[in-house]
C-alpha cells in the first residue's frame, strides 16, 4: 500500500563519506520534492523534479545534488557529509505543483 | 514572501474533546493553497487538509475542519473528539500559486497531546 517509499529508513554515514537516498513512488506523480527536516524544525525544501526539469532552491547547498531517472525514482545525493547536514530527509511527490503532497516515511540521516 | 505563524508550540487535550490548532499567514498572492500536516514521533508526514484560497467553504474530512477566516489570515485546525493516536507535531502550510513551483512553505509546528 505505501505509496511514497523512501529507503533506507534510518541511513549511518561517515564525515565526508558521499551518501545516497533513494525515494521511488508508486502514484505516477509528475513531481517530486526533496526536503530537510532537522531536530525540532519545520522541513525546508531543498529542490524538486517537475517531470525532468529541476529547480533548485537559491539556498540549498551545493553539497546537495538530485537525480531522476525515470517517473518513479528520485535520489539525493549528498556530496561531503558535514556534521551539520544530519536530518530527517523527506521524499513528497504530488500530480502537479498546486496539489498537496503526499510525504514518505522520511531517511534519518546521522552523520560520524 | 510567505510566511506561516503557530504560536502554539505545544498543546494538551484530553480524550474525547475537540481541540483547535492556530495558524496564520502573510501572503502577498491573491491565489494560495493552505495544507496542514501531522508528524508523528515517527517522522513521516501525513497529509491532512487543504483549503484554497478561493473556497467558499470551510474544508473538512472526518474528524479535520479548517477554520478558515481570509480577512483574518487564518487558518485554524480543528480536530473533534481527539484520540490518543493524535498526539504528534502539526504543521501548517502555505503555497503560493502565482510563485515558485512546489515552494510549500511550513510552519515550526505544534505538539500535540492528547491525554486519556
Amino acid at each position: 500500500d505505501a505509496m511514497v517509499i523512501q529507503n533506507p529508513r534510518y541511513q549511518v554515514t561517515q564525515f565526508g563519506k558521499p551518501v545516497t537516498l533513494s525515494c521511488s513512488q508508486t502514484l505516477n506523480h509528475n513531481v517530486m520534492y526533496w526536503y530537510q527536516q532537522k531536530s525540532s524544525q519545520a522541513p525546508k525544501l531543498l529542490f524538486h523534479y517537475y517531470d525532468k526539469d529541476f529547480n533548485n532552491e537559491a539556498d540549498t547547498p551545493d553539497n546537495f545534488q538530485s537525480r531522476r531517472p525515470n517517473t518513479s525514482f528520485c535520489f539525493l545525493d549528498i556530496r561531503s557529509p558535514g556534521l551539520g547536514d544530519a536530518a530527517m530527509y523527506l521524499c513528497a511527490t504530488s500530480r502537479d505543483p498546486v496539489q498537496p503532497q503526499h510525504f514518505g516515511d522520511g531517511t534519518r540521516l546521522s552523520i560520524l | 514572501a510567505q510566511k506561516i505563524t503557530q504560536t502554539q508550540p505545544g498543546m494538551f487535550v484530553q480524550e474525547k474533546e475537540a481541540v483547535t490548532l492556530d495558524c496564520t499567514y502573510d501572503t502577498s498572492d491573491p491565489s494560495y493553497g493552505l495544507f496542514w500536516y501531522k508528524q508523528p514521533s515517527s517522522g513521516e508526514m501525513i497529509f491532512l487538509i487543504y483549503q484554497g484560497s478561493y473556497d467558499q467553504q470551510n474544508a473538512t474530512e472526518g474528524r479535520y475542519s479548517l477554520n478558515f477566516q481570509k480577512a483574518r489570515k487564518s487558518a485554524n485546525l480543528v480536530i473533534s473528539a481527539s484520540q490518543l493516536g493524535d498526539s504528534a507535531m502539526y504543521f501548517c502550510a502555505i503555497r503560493n500559486y502565482g510563485g515558485s513551483q512546489g515552494n510549500l512553505i511550513f510552519g515550526k509546528g505544534t505538539k500535540l497531546s492528547v491525554k486519556p
